[in-house]
């Protein structure tokens, strides 16, 4: 069964850093585009970032290009969001999302809560 | 980028009732369209992929179709378990958009 489990969310003060993991099982990881998806409280759903297979293609949101870095390692089957200088708006449940052709599997999420 | 727009924004039905959310691609998507359903809380999920492809273990009562610009999400026989949030996606390009949401509603 493929699962996708996300963890690193939590409380940060306005720019602080928060690294995001994705623990993926069930499927050969090193096979699979990755990527990041947000949704703000109650507003809908925004991607923020990609990673290709092996990492030579990163892509990113306006909003966040130069802030968060994206990243995996295929040996530890995990996707990252390393994201720094946090702002309110980055405030959000982020989830992982893989590409089998299509975005067919989404983890939980781990909600992001940027606040003094 | 391309831009997604849903209509309506929220719709309120009841059981039984055919539903059909519309989706409007700002330039040619083909078929790479994928509409999730989400409820309060939860995941996004995985409804329809390719505009028409039904995901496995998603009710028969639920079909897409269109292309190019213009794609339709449709649910033949609202149930009490459809009233959900529902969005769709393209995947043309790597940089993924989605529509703002319709709203299903108990009428």
């Amino acid at each position: 069964e493929v699962q996708l489990v996300e963890s690193g969310g939590g409380l940060v003060q306005p720019g602080g850093s928060l690294r995001l993991s994705c623990a993926a099982s069930g499927f050969t990881f090193s096979s699979f585009e990755m990527n990041w998806v947000r949704q703000a409280p109650g507003k809908g759903l925004e991607w923020v970032s990609y990673i290709s297979t092996s990492s030579v293609t990163t892509l990113y949101e306006d909003s966040v290009k130069g802030r968060f870095t994206i990243s995996r390692d295929n040996a530890k089957n995990s996707l990252y969001l390393q994201m720094n200088s946090l702002r309110a708006e980055d405030t959000a449940v982020y989830y992982c999302a893989r590409v089998g052709g299509y975005p067919d599997n989404w983890g939980q999420g781990t909600l992001v809560t940027v606040s003094s | 980028d391309i831009r997604m727009t849903q209509s309506p924004s929220t719709l309120s039905a009841s059981i039984g009732d055919r539903v059909t959310i519309a989706c409007r691609a700002s330039q040619s998507i083909s078929s790479w369209l994928a509409w999730y359903q989400q409820k309060p809380g939860k995941a996004p999920k995985l409804l329809i992929y390719r505009a028409s492809s039904l995901e496995s273990g998603v009710p028969s009562r639920f079909s897409g179709s269109g292309s190019g610009t213009e794609f339709t999400l449709t649910i033949s026989s609202l149930q009490p378990d459809d009233f959900a949030t529902y969005y769709c996606q393209q995947y043309n390009s790597v940089s993924w958009t989605f529509g703002q949401g319709t709203k299903v509603e108990i009428k």
